[in-house]
């Protein structure tokens, strides 16, 4: 069965320090990759995806992502990260069979 | 504007007393699901629509019912709710094409 796992499940920062989340998928095949983000309180929204092309993915608010089929891997970068990016952040594939698998979430706490 | 929107936002019940929580997008997309959100397991999807009158269970279905008899709507039933079935719940359409999915606010459950 396909899974996906996201290695840090809490993250502590401060402002302006990196911030580098790992996700690893199981599946061999072509994949679409997505990550989401939950601020507290709210719903899920979409951060930024891949589906083919250049493997550095922008998305917003300063993300990226990097896929690296090798790996298996599709970690979650920002360079200088705000207290503002409090929040769950959700690592998802889908390998078109429009049954996506969520990882298990990271909390990123960042501390002004 | 673009959205889904999900009733109740809060419900308290008691074992066993039926439940509906209502789902609607406005979008026109055909691809909706429906997710229990739990600590440390991240999103599990429970059901899920290629389109009207087309569903079928995700990893978590047992003790749930989905109905889709319109584009727009998808409601989740629970017949006879347990203790087990209290989390948050999220529904989510999207656009086959782009498989990129658009989360409602969510539904706080508590079955007591």
């Amino acid at each position: 069965a396909q899974s996906v796992s996201q290695h840090n499940h809490h993250v502590i920062l401060s402002e302006a320090a990196s911030l580098e989340l790992g996700c690893n998928y199981s599946y061999g095949g072509t994949v679409n990759l997505f990550w989401y983000v939950q601020y507290p309180g709210q719903h899920l929204q979409l951060l930024l995806k891949y589906f083919s092309g250049d493997p550095l993915v922008k998305g917003i608010k300063g993300f990226e992502a990097e896929f690296i089929k090798s790996k298996f891997s599709f970690n979650l970068r920002k360079p200088s990260v705000q207290w503002s990016d409090t929040a769950e952040y959700f690592c998802a594939v889908n390998r078109g069979s429009y049954i996506p698998t969520f990882g298990r979430g990271t909390s990123l706490i960042v501390h002004p | 504007e673009a959205q889904v929107t999900q009733n109740p936002r809060y419900l308290i019940t008691v074992t066993g007393k039926k439940l509906t929580v209502t789902c609607s997008q406005n979008m026109n997309h055909e691809y909706m699901s429906w997710y229990r959100q739990d600590p440390g397991l991240g999103l599990r999807q429970i059901y899920y629509s290629m389109n009207v009158e087309v569903t079928d269970k995700g990893d978590v279905p047992e003790g749930y019912k989905v109905s889709r008899k319109e584009k727009r709507n998808f409601p989740l039933i629970l017949e006879s709710p347990s203790p087990n079935q209290t989390s948050l719940y999220f529904c989510a359409s999207s656009n086959l094409a782009t498989d990129t999915q658009y989360f409602g606010p969510g539904t706080r459950l508590t079955v007591l």
